[in-house]
């Protein structure tokens, strides 16, 4: 069983439809949660992180984290064709004295016109 | 701010070549780390430098080896190329300190080295 699991999808919706991505982990001690974006071709970038439980927000996009469950969520509102892209989750936490980083396969989310 | 730079983009070799990538991070940044992605496995972690000493290592072979300067850049080596090291290999940096708890795990990623062995 992986640390981390994510659907890969592919997920495809219409334009301005709610995009919901989850990724579900088994180590509790994971403490910083992350959402990255990945364009064909780029490298991931960092759209949204958070720590321990609760929702943050960033415009268009909304992160939610439950621990007590070990599921994590990013909500994207008006999704526009740009938001067509890889979605990776990513969590980390210290583990005996080293970091641990642990990313989710990646969602591949394309937003059709 | 100059982002992560990772040289060359792309990348032909043949099984048993050996190769070498470049990463160079964002100024500031002491914590370099590489990752292999392919779209059957995801992000796999290769292994992370911070002030040039090797911190963190995935379970990948002693083929693969990696090194950082004084200036933070880094290098990583693939010896004895196989035709599964075809990848994008990609470099990150981050702001990091000597304490691991304080670190958050956020990564900034260069755009990748595309390497294919034919």
């Amino acid at each position: 069983q992986k640390e981390v699991e994510q659907d890969p999808g592919p997920l495809s919706v219409p334009e301005g439809a709610i995009v919901s991505l989850n990724c579900t982990y088994s180590n509790s001690a994971f403490q910083y949660f992350m959402w990255y974006r990945q364009y064909s071709r780029k490298g991931p970038e960092l759209l949204m992180y958070t720590y321990s439980s609760g929702n943050k927000e960033d415009g268009r996009f909304t992160a939610q984290v439950d621990k007590s469950s070990k599921y994590i969520s990013l909500f994207i509102r008006d999704s526009q064709p740009s938001d067509s892209a890889t979605y990776l989750c990513a969590m980390s936490a210290t583990i005996q004295g080293a970091q641990k980083l642990v990313f989710g396969q990646g969602t591949r989310l394309t937003i059709n016109p | 701010k100059a982002g992560v730079t990772q040289t060359p983009r792309y990348l032909i070799k043949t099984r048993g070549q050996q190769v070498t990538l470049s990463c160079s991070p964002i100024s500031g940044h002491r914590s370099v780390s590489w990752y292999q992605q392919t779209p059957g496995q995801g992000l796999q972690f290769l292994f992370e430098y911070f002030s040039e000493t090797q911190r963190n290592k995935g379970n990948f072979p002693g083929r693969f080896s990696g090194r950082q300067f004084s200036n933070s850049r880094s290098e990583m080596n693939v010896s004895t190329l196989e035709l599964g090291d075809s990848a994008l290999y990609l470099c990150a940096s981050s702001w990091t300190s000597g304490a691991p708890h304080l670190n958050t795990g956020e990564l900034f990623f260069g755009e990748g080295s595309r390497l294919t062995v034919l």
